[in-house]
């Protein structure tokens, strides 16, 4: 069975503040891909990065990071210095083989930034 | 490339009434997705094609839905007849293999049953 899960539905932080989103998934496959994707206010869905299972490096792109560690089977997701316009729905998603290559999605994580 | 592009934006029907909703995958993609985000259930697939062909339709609610794609640039979904609880967003999402890269998603549909 796959499954995702994100267990902090809703967060708020103080603009500047860091912030790190959660996502732990379950899999039996061992090739496999995780995304994070974004969903501002506008409603649209912004693919934000993949990783594949055999890819634990983590990385960074300006003020995100992403920490993939199997051992836990978690692939979190961290803001720096966070911004009003980071305000979003974040979700993480899941694809191997043996769902067909569907993606399953978390239920989302609500990210409120206050200015 | 213009992306995955939906339409229409916005329905807003009775219920019973048929209801079809259309989508253009990015072009060279042999992957299309059909999702429906609500608030209390978030984004559930509904149906998945590969190569135009339906692969896992389980996600379709009930037989009141159908999804088809006739050619690798089209693909509909429709509900006859609607109801109030299909009130939600619809997403269409392509990617040009099975899943192992990221999936571009259309700016959707948001349906009103009324």
């Amino acid at each position: 069975a796959q499954k995702v899960t994100q267990a902090q539905t809703e967060i708020s932080v103080v603009e500047k503040e860091d912030v790190t989103l959660d996502c732990v998934y379950e899999t039996r496959d061992t090739t496999y891909y995780l995304f994070w994707y974004k969903q501002p206010p506008s409603g649209e869905l912004v693919f934000l990065i993949r990783r594949n299972s055999f890819d634990e490096q983590n990385e960074i792109s300006g003020r995100y990071s992403w920490n993939f560690q199997k051992s836990t089977s978690s692939f979190n997701f961290t803001i720096t210095a966070s911004q009003v316009v980071d305000s979003a729905v974040y979700f993480c998603a899941l694809s191997d083989s043996n769902t067909g290559n569907q993606f399953y999605f978390g239920t989302g994580t609500s990210l409120t930034v206050i200015p | 490339d213009a992306g995955v592009i939906q339409s229409p934006r916005h329905e807003v029907t009775e219920m019973g009434q048929e209801v079809t909703l259309r989508c253009k995958p990015i072009s060279g993609h042999n992957s299309l997705f059909w999702y429906r985000q609500t608030m209390m259930r978030g984004l559930e697939l509904l149906i998945y094609f590969n190569n135009n062909v339906p692969i896992d339709d389980s996600g379709m609610p009930e037989d009141r839905f159908s999804a088809k794609m006739p050619n690798a640039s089209f693909s509909t979904l429709k509900i006859q007849p609607s109801e109030p609880r299909d009130s939600a967003v619809y997403f269409c999402a392509s990617t040009n293999s099975r899943g192992f890269t990221e999936a571009f998603f259309g700016q959707g549909t948001r349906l009103t049953v009324v």
